[in-house]
């Protein structure tokens, strides 16, 4: 089975622009979460979503946001990038919702760095 | 609110000598707890996972982790530290009761010495 991806790998934004990422979950899986690493604040859950639905959202503005679509694919969008966006984005698939006994599995992540 | 302490932000051990790395957690209900490594420039991989049975979880590559719940900790142990063990390790509780949300600690960075 493919493991999970992410597009791109790599980014590079400006102030004040908006920036879309994608995650393809490992086949059959029907949650997605998504997580922002940063050395400064370490791992940080953003949101998951379990048959195209949020099911849960961590402590982030508004304008972190995401959607899920029928064959479970995610993306994750960041409007108004700041300097404090910069980070790597991690994508985490599993077969039910993150916090049941289902293992997590995760993407190699997105770079994200805003000038 | 729960929460993941990892006590130590750097560990350095010789090439086979043995590995502790200690996670204390503060959770209001039964916690599932994880340990995750993360090699350089790649994702996140599941080493072990306790979820109340086993208190004594046995994970990939010779890592293990004993959940005592009267000290609310979960080190993870290794007898004999091998030179890929070098990464960065994490752990993660999650609790129903806290919006059945994953929290990491900090991280903890391995280093092995040959």
């Amino acid at each position: 089975k493919a493991g999970v991806t992410q597009t791109p790998r790599y980014l590079i934004k400006t102030r004040g622009q908006q920036v879309t990422l994608s995650c393809s979950p490992i086949s059959g899986h029907r949650s997605v979460s998504w997580y922002q690493q940063t050395p400064g604040q370490g791992l940080q859950f953003l949101f998951e979503y379990f048959s195209e639905t949020q099911r849960n959202k961590g402590n982030f503005p508004g304008r972190f946001s995401g959607r899920q679509f029928s064959n479970s694919r995610s993306e994750m969008n960041v409007s108004t990038l700041e300097l404090g966006d910069s980070a790597l984005y991690l994508c985490a698939s599993s077969p039910g919702l993150a916090w049941t006994t289902d293992t997590q599995y995760f993407g190699p992540g997105t770079r994200l760095t805003v000038l | 609110a729960q929460s993941v302490t990892q006590l130590d932000s750097h560990v350095s051990v010789s090439e086979g000598t043995p590995v502790l790395l200690r996670c204390n957690y503060s959770s209001s209900y039964s916690p599932s707890l994880f340990w995750y490594v993360q090699h350089p420039n790649k994702g996140l991989q599941l080493l072990l996972k306790y979820t109340s049975a086993a208190t004594l979880v046995k994970g990939i590559n010779g890592f293990e982790a004993e959940f005592k719940k009267s000290e609310t900790s979960f080190h993870l142990t290794k007898p004999s530290a091998h030179m890929s063990d070098a990464a960065e390790y994490f752990c993660v509780v999650s609790d129903r009761n806290a919006g059945n949300m994953l929290t990491f600690g900090g991280g903890t960075r391995l280093m092995v010495k040959p």
